[in-house]
C-alpha cells in the first residue's frame, strides 16, 4: 500500500471549515483513499473514501487532485466533537488497513 | 452505517490468566475480519486478519500462540489473549467489512486491556 503523510496537528475554529491535508504521490491506479478519524479511547470512524472523483456525504467532503498524489478532506462545520485523529489511508481494499500516525484536529471554542 | 461491535469494552485480568474479546458484525456478514492493538500515544497496528472457516494469517512479530483467533460464523470473530503479562496490556480493536472489495470497513469500539 502507498504511504500517506499528514501533518501531525491542526487547530480549527469551532463552526469553521477544517481541511485536512494528506500526500499520497506513490498512490497506484486501483487504490482509493479513505478518511477515519479516532476519538480519544474509541474505535475509528469511518468518514468518507474516493477513487479519482470528488465525494461528498453528510459527515465530510474529500477532494482528490487530478494527478491523484494528494487529498484534503473537509469538515465544513466543524464542532467541538470533531476533535479527533484523523487518518488518511491509501489502499486498493478497504479490508485491509495501514495506519499512520494521522493528523491530531483540535476544535477551538 | 453497518455495525461492529466489541466486547467486553474493558478488561482488567490478573497475569498468567486468558482474557477473549469477542467482535460481532451486526447487520452484515463478515467473510474476514481484522484484530488490531493500540498502545497509549500510537497508531493502530495489524496484529492479524481472521478469516472465516480457515486459519488467520498473522502479522510478523505477532505470536500466534498467544494471539487465539477463531472465526467460526460469518459474525463472529475471537480473540483470545492466553497467558497474559503486563505488556500485552493494550487497547484491541477489530473491523469487519462487507464481501465487496472496496466498501469501507467498520471498527468496533475496542477493547481495553490491563493485565495486573
Amino acid at each position: 500500500d502507498a504511504k500517506t503523510t499528514q501533518p501531525p496537528s491542526m487547530d480549527c475554529a469551532e463552526g469553521r471549515a477544517a481541511n485536512l491535508p494528506c500526500n499520497h504521490s506513490t498512490i497506484s491506479g486501483n487504490e482509493y483513499v479513505y478518511w477515519y478519524r479516532q476519538i480519544h479511547s474509541q474505535g475509528p470512524q469511518y468518514i468518507i473514501h474516493g477513487l479519482k472523483n470528488n465525494e461528498t456525504n453528510e459527515m465530510a467532503s474529500l477532494i482528490i487532485t487530478e494527478d491523484r498524489k494528494s487529498s484534503t478532506l473537509i469538515l465544513p462545520h466543524a464542532t467541538l466533537r470533531d476533535t479527533a485523529v484523523y487518518y488518511c489511508i491509501v489502499s486498493g481494499s478497504a479490508r485491509q488497513l495501514t495506519f499512520g500516525s494521522g493528523t491530531q484536529l483540535t476544535v477551538l471554542p | 452505517g453497518a455495525v461492529v461491535s466489541q466486547h467486553p469494552s474493558r478488561v482488567i485480568c490478573k497475569s498468567g490468566t486468558s482474557v477473549k474479546i469477542e467482535c460481532r458484525s451486526l447487520d452484515f456478514q463478515a467473510t474476514t475480519m481484522f484484530w488490531y492493538r493500540q498502545f497509549p500515544k500510537q497508531s493502530l497496528m495489524l496484529m492479524a486478519t481472521s478469516n472465516e472457516g480457515s486459519k488467520a494469517t498473522y502479522e510478523q512479530g505477532v505470536e500466534k500462540d498467544k494471539f487465539l483467533i477463531n472465526h467460526a460464523s460469518l459474525t463472529l470473530s475471537t480473540l483470545t489473549v492466553t497467558s497474559a503479562h503486563p505488556e500485552d496490556s493494550s487497547f484491541y480493536i477489530c473491523s469487519a467489512s462487507r464481501f465487496t472489495m472496496n466498501t469501507e470497513a467498520f471498527f468496533g469500539q475496542g477493547t481495553r486491556l490491563t493485565v495486573v
